[in-house]
């Protein structure tokens, strides 16, 4: 198995820009999860989804965030408008869902917003 | 609710020495527990991880976790440390649901 897929794995912009993140996860897994990782902030849950429905998105930091799972292989993580405290590792992990399954985690796509 | 607390933040260690990580949880329920390694540039892995049965629980490379219910820890230790072990190691809970809660994160070092 791939694993699950991250793209792009680096990403640099302006602020004001819309940035566009993307997960293909692990086949068969029906949980996925976006967090965010910063030295200041450590590992936060943005969002996640089970069956591609959001379950909880209460880490998701304000209305510029939104993320989307049109179906079980693809997920994007959407910031619209980016500014420079969105810099930051962003994850995202899939599972076979419920909470004694490992959460298997993509290399991350870092962001850096100018 | 349920919190997971890492109680060093970084842990310096010479190579071949042992070396526990710190790990304490919060919940009014049952739990599982989980050790997830992070090594530079890349995403988190698991390490380790408690569901029910033995208290003591073991990985591929030599780290075992012991599940202590009075205590409500569950620390992670290895006898002896290499090198490559340097990273960093998250500690989490899950209870009902699909939601995990992750630790700080303890940095290991490993000087030779």
């Amino acid at each position: 198995d791939a694993g699950v897929i991250q793209s792009p794995r680096h990403e640099v912009t302006e602020m004001g820009q819309e940035v566009t993140l993307r997960c293909k996860p692990i086949s068969g897994h029906n949980s996925l999860f976006w967090y965010r990782q910063t030295m200041m902030r450590g590992l936060e849950l943005l969002i996640y989804f089970n069956n591609n429905v959001p379950i909880d998105d209460s880490g998701m930091p304000e209305d510029r965030f939104s993320a989307k799972m049109p179906n079980a292989s693809f997920s994007t993580l959407k910031i619209q408008p980016s500014e420079p405290r969105d810099s930051a590792v962003y994850f995202c992990a899939s599972s076979l869902g419920g909470p004694q399954e490992t959460q298997y985690f993509g290399p991350g796509t870092r962001l850096l917003v100018l | 609710a349920q919190s997971v607390t890492q109680l060093d933040s970084q842990v310096p260690v010479f190579e071949e020495a042992p070396v526990e990580l710190r790990c304490n949880y919060s919940s009014s329920v049952s739990v599982y527990l989980f050790w997830y390694v992070q090594y530079p540039n890349q995403g988190l892995q698991l390490l380790l991880k408690y569901l029910s049965g033995s208290t003591l629980v073991k990985s591929i490379n030599g780290f075992e976790a012991e599940f202590n219910k009075s205590q409500t820890s569950f620390h992670l230790r290895k006898p002896s440390v290499h090198i490559s072990d340097t990273a960093e190691y998250f500690c989490a809970v899950a209870t009902g649901g699909f939601k995990t809660i992750f630790g700080a994160g303890t940095r290991l070092f490993v000087k030779a």
